[in-house]
This record gives C-alpha cells, sequence and structure tokens, in this order.
C-alpha cells in the first residue's frame, strides 16, 4: 500500500490554467478507474472534486478537470483564481478492498 | 443539511484506548459505506477503514489491522472507530466520510475532524 507520487508543490498566476499529476502503478491508477481529487484548505476538511477520473460533482466548477493516462492521473484547473490555492490529493482504489492516496500537492496562486 | 460530526477525540497513553463517533444527519445513513480517513500533523490524507451499509463487510490500511475496529449503528446514524493498543504515529485529525451513492471510492462528505493525540 504505498503512497500515490504527487508533486509537493504547483503554481500558476490567475487566470493561467495547471496540472496536478498522481503517479502509481498498473496495480492502482493504471488499473482502474476509480481515482478522485480532494481539495483542501488549511485546518478544514477535504472536498471531493473529481471522481472516477473525470466526473465532477455538482457544484464543482467546470474549471477542474481530471484525466489519466496510463499510471498517471491528473488534475488540471483552468482559469486559476485565488480560492483555488489549497492543497490537492489524489486517492485510487488499490485492490483487495484497499484506498491509497497521494503526498499531496499544495497549490499557490501567484 | 448533510452533516457529519465526529467526537471522541483526545490525549491518551501509548498503549492505550480511544472510541471515536461520527454521527450522521440529513441523508439515508443506512444506505451508505462510511469511511474514516486520518491525517497526522503536517501530513497527508491516509485511508483507515471502512465499512458496508449494513456492517457485514469491514476493511482496513495494514497498519490498524488487529488494533482498530469500525463499526456501525443504523438506527442511531452513527458510526464508531474503536482503536485499542494506540501509538504514537496514530496521532492524527481522524475524519469520517461518506461514499457517494453510485460511484466507486468516492468520499462526498466529509465531517470536521476530532484529534486523536498518543503521547505519554
Amino acid at each position: 500500500q504505498s503512497a500515490l507520487t504527487q508533486p509537493p508543490s504547483a503554481s500558476g498566476s490567475p487566470g493561467q490554467s495547471v496540472t496536478i499529476s498522481c503517479t502509481g502503478t498498473n496495480s492502482d491508477v493504471g488499473g482502474y478507474n476509480y481515482v478522485s481529487w480532494y481539495q483542501q484548505h488549511p485546518g478544514k476538511a477535504p472536498k471531493l472534486m473529481i471522481y472516477e477520473v473525470t466526473k465532477r460533482p455538482s457544484g464543482v466548477p467546470d474549471r477542474f478537470s481530471g484525466s489519466k493516462s496510463g499510471n498517471t492521473a491528473s488534475l488540471t484547473v483552468s482559469g486559476l483564481q485565488a480560492e483555488d490555492e489549497a492543497d490537492y490529493y489524489c486517492t485510487s482504489y488499490a485492490g483487495s478492498n484497499n484506498l491509497v492516496f497521494g503526498g499531496g500537492t499544495k497549490l499557490t496562486v501567484l | 443539511e448533510v452533516q457529519l460530526v465526529e467526537s471522541g477525540g483526545g490525549l491518551v497513553q501509548p498503549g492505550g484506548s480511544l472510541r471515536l463517533s461520527c454521527a450522521a444527519s440529513g441523508f439515508s445513513f443506512s444506505s451508505h459505506w462510511m469511511y474514516w480517513v486520518r491525517q497526522a500533523p503536517g501530513k497527508g490524507l491516509e485511508w483507515v477503514a471502512n465499512i458496508k451499509q449494513d456492517g457485514s463487510e469491514t476493511y482496513y490500511v495494514d497498519s490498524v489491522k488487529g488494533r482498530f475496529t469500525i463499526s456501525r449503528d443504523n438506527a442511531k446514524n452513527s458510526l464508531y472507530l474503536q482503536m485499542n493498543s494506540l501509538r504514537a504515529e496514530d496521532t492524527a485529525v481522524y475524519y469520517c466520510a461518506k461514499l457517494r451513492l453510485w460511484s466507486y471510492y468516492a468520499m462526498d462528505v466529509w465531517g470536521q475532524g476530532t484529534t486523536v493525540t498518543v503521547s505519554s
């Protein structure tokens, strides 16, 4: 049950796009279309942003999108806004009823 | 309003026990898989355990197997986490979360968390 690999940090200016990667193996990210992304502001609970790789819950802006290629999933935030500054975590089903998270990426809006 | 409220956290000595509770409201609790996820200070999220709607299936991360027990009482709309043989590395904020209906492993509602500190 090794953690998925995310870059520790990412940044972009308002209005720009930024992509956060989440790399696993063919036993987790690559093996299932069950990748979710969560946004967490300091001191707050996580919020579901993307599930099943590309699906967006109602209420989440369409500036947030997800994708996957092989063992790497990605979260893209388009049209960056100040309120997007937060920590982002990916998670994937890893078989045998296990769920594994990434280490998290701190997104800074410059 | 859909809500999850955790309680039961606190300071406990290594080797001690603690029971966390999570009170659910605003949704059909008995229809959802439920999860516990924790976050050590300054660290990332870690799945701890989950439980099926009727409590017939439970799953745990390897590091807590044999020490933690997840359970639920659908009549009381409540989720629990019994934590025994606690270690310093169990120190974390513990969140309960519900699985989004008709989805795979997507937790769409989270509580505010309860803090567990294991220290002598």
